[in-house]
């Protein structure tokens, strides 16, 4: 089955020291992954893709990510975190079940400290 | 440009109640999709639809309908509400189906 993993519930970084945020997939052929943060009482907001090429993905708001195939892991990373980055972000895998979905992970809640 | 937008923004119903979401998109995406989100399980795709007129099941379909009628909107509804229903709903739309999904603020619904 094609799947997302999130290991961490809740990430704790102090503002200024950078982060990491962690995504494990499994998916049968080439995997296209994606991360989406969710501020509170709002929807999800696209911050990058990885479908092809470079294994270092830039995003929005200064993230990146970084595809590591044989590790099967697409970890969201930021040089230096900001206290408003705290949010729920989201890993997310295309998946082919007679239609192109996006099968989601459940999760992992930034929190950044002043 | 408005985006997703969602209505309403909360509601409550009684147990076996029926009531419409409404999901409008002002993007002119083909694809627009229904997600519901719960504690500790990131988000599940209940029904989507591939361009106006048409609909489809997804992973969490028993309990829904969903109607495409005009492009732009795209409704879910619940003909007998239950409280395993209690969630927040997200709508979502794409240009196609390998493009990134842009989601609306959300609907928080609560069954009691």
């Amino acid at each position: 089955a094609q799947s997302v993993a999130q290991p961490e519930d809740q990430v704790n970084v102090a503002e200024g020291n950078p982060l990491t945020v962690k995504c494990t997939y499994s998916v049968s052929g080439n995997p296209y992954l994606f991360w989406y943060v969710q501020y509170p009482n709002r929807g999800l907001q696209f911050l990058l893709k990885y479908i092809t090429g470079d294994n270092l993905v830039k995003g929005s708001y200064g993230f990146e990510a970084e595809f590591n195939k044989s590790q099967t892991s697409f970890h969201l990373k930021k040089p230096s975190a900001l206290v408003s980055d705290s949010a729920l972000y989201f890993c997310a895998v295309r998946a082919y079940t007679g239609f192109q979905k996006l099968v989601f992970g459940t999760g992992t809640r930034l929190l950044v400290s002043p | 440009n408005a985006g997703v937008t969602q209505t309403p923004k909360f509601r409550v119903l009684k147990t076996g109640q029926s009531m419409t979401l409404l999901c409008a998109q002002d993007m002119n995406h083909e694809y627009m999709y229904w997600y519901r989100q719960d504690p500790g399980m990131g988000l599940r795709l209940i029904h989507y639809s591939v361009g106006e007129g048409t609909t489809a099941k997804g992973e969490v379909p028993d309990g829904y309908n969903v109607s495409r009628l005009k492009k732009q909107n795209f409704l879910l509804g619940l003909e007998s509400a239950a409280p395993s229903q209690t969630s927040v709903y997200f709508c979502a739309s794409s240009p196609g189906q390998y493009n990134e999904q842009f989601f609306g603020p959300g609907t928080r619904l609560t069954v009691l």
